[in-house]
């Protein structure tokens, strides 16, 4: 079946960048669209952006444009993502997801990564 | 962006339908599409896809769940509810990017 497993909890510092990463199995890793969405209490949920493991190609939130950058490894069916330049503000928990590009919905999902900022 | 306005929470007794309500900014349906989406969140957990495209049911989940609306008024009802259906639902757009969430309604036991 399809799983989506996400690296543990990040204590990082302000400044600081980090890297997640979210392993896959049980589908065609080559063909997906992955994307990455941040989840905030109250704020709810927000798209980051995809990517396709195909060939690379992204798409972002231009929210998040200089924030996140996006890559993965087809060799181990890992999709990753950076966070830069860390605030208050990214602290979040932050969730993987297989992306249907046909119509848009996000169909499976990690168990998401906890980040805290802080010194 | 698209915004998505759902209620903060509705209070249902065990056996009951319940009725969740999303209201888009702007139509969220193309031709005969209706791009909006629905996930259940329990705490501690990722969403699961519940409902795509307005009324069509995600591989495994149960008859219960049904989803239905068009342009910008859209509903996931829940009928009879049952105790493992306690969480938070949000609904999501695809007609426009960034696809956008409603804020979520937190589903709770009268």
């Amino acid at each position: 079946q399809v799983k989506l497993l996400q690296s543990g909890a990040e204590l990082v510092k302000p400044g600081a960048s980090v890297k997640l990463s979210c392993k896959t199995s049980g589908f065609t890793f080559s063909t997906s669209y992955m994307s990455w969405l941040k989840q905030v209490p109250g704020p709810s949920i927000e798209w980051i952006g995809w990517i396709y493991a195909g060939d690379g190609g992204t798409n972002y939130n231009q929210k998040f444009k200089g924030k996140a950058t996006l890559t993965v490894d087809k060799s181990s069916s890992t999709a990753y993502m950076d966070l830069s330049s860390l605030t208050s503000e990214d602290a979040a928990v932050y969730f993987c997801a297989i992306y249907s590009s046909y119509m848009g919905w996000f169909a499976y999902w990690g168990q998401g990564t906890l980040v805290t900022v802080s010194s | 962006d698209i915004v998505l306005t759902q209620s903060p929470a509705l209070a249902v007794s065990l056996g009951q339908r319940a009725t969740i309500s999303c209201r888009a900014s702007q139509s969220v349906s193309i031709s005969r599409y209706n791009l909006m989406h629905w996930y259940q969140q329990k705490p501690g957990q990722q969403p699961k896809l519940l409902i795509y495209r307005a009324s069509n049911l995600a591989s495994g989940i149960p008859a219960r769940f049904s989803g239905s609306g068009s342009g910008t008024d859209f509903t996931l009802t829940i009928n009879p509810v049952q105790a493992d259906d306690i969480a938070t639902y949000y609904c999501q757009q695809s007609r426009e990017s960034p696809p956008t969430f409603g804020g979520g309604t937190k589903l709770e036991l009268k």
